[in-house]
């Protein structure tokens, strides 16, 4: 079973786009991606889900290629409070299997 | 707040003893998700309880068990421990069944952090 990888970790400055991606291969075709944002000794917190092409909310974008076999969470303008490991969330082999991790480090 | 409650925050217990976590999901939510969450494995996924079954199974050891009770609450039994089960345990709870939980929107709550000796 591939594993759900994302990069360890990734610096920024306030008021410029992230974008952290996730690979996945094999993922449920039936199923969405989710990205998960987390705060030390929190729970995860939901952010946006998607199934394919690209989805909006009010705190992030959601990039999937039609393969499905990678999706990317677009942060724009962050700001210090964004600093926190973000997850990916897909189904592979009917299990929930989450990402690696990304820790994001925002500078002011 | 995401409205799941876990109790207790902070358990610290020693080698081969049995545990009990605690979950009480969302006002409403029927599905029941418990995760690990370590160092060195990261989140993973146990096992996924809705409106009282068991509706899908992740890396959970059989030293592990869960259940989900009339009033939705879980409970995750944890036995025979070993330092390795030290981890942070959190639970989730969704409001709607989708396959194994893909599809859901989980709200996680704060976690119970366990540490064996």
């Amino acid at each position: 079973l591939a594993k759900t990888t994302q990069p360890i970790s990734m610096d920024s400055y306030e008021g410029q786009e992230v974008n952290i991606t996730c690979s996945h291969n094999n993922i449920a075709t039936n199923d969405y991606i989710t990205w998960y944002q987390q705060f030390p000794s929190q729970g995860p917190r939901f952010i946006i889900q998607g199934y394919k092409t690209k989805v909006t909310n009010e705190v992030a974008s959601l990039f999937i290629p039609a393969d499905r076999k990678s999706s990317t969470l677009s942060l724009p303008r962050v700001s210090l409070s964004d600093t926190a490991v973000y997850y990916c969330l897909v189904v592979q082999a009917d299990k929930l299997i989450f990402g690696t991790g990304t820790r994001l480090q925002v500078f002011p | 707040d995401s409205g799941v409650t876990q109790t207790p925050k902070h358990l610290i217990t020693a080698t081969g003893q049995r545990v009990t976590l605690r979950c009480s999901p969302r006002s409403g939510d029927l599905s029941v998700y418990w995760y690990q969450q370590s160092l060195d494995q990261g989140l993973q996924f146990l096992i996924q309880y809705y409106n009282g079954e068991e509706r899908a199974k992740g890396n959970i050891l059989e030293r592990f068990s869960a259940q989900q009770f009339p009033d939705l609450h879980s409970e995750l039994n944890l036995s025979s421990l070993e330092l390795g089960d030290s981890a942070l345990y959190f639970c989730a709870s969704s409001a709607s069944i989708s396959g194994t939980g893909g599809t859901d929107t989980q709200y996680f709550g704060p976690g119970t952090r366990l540490t064996v000796l």
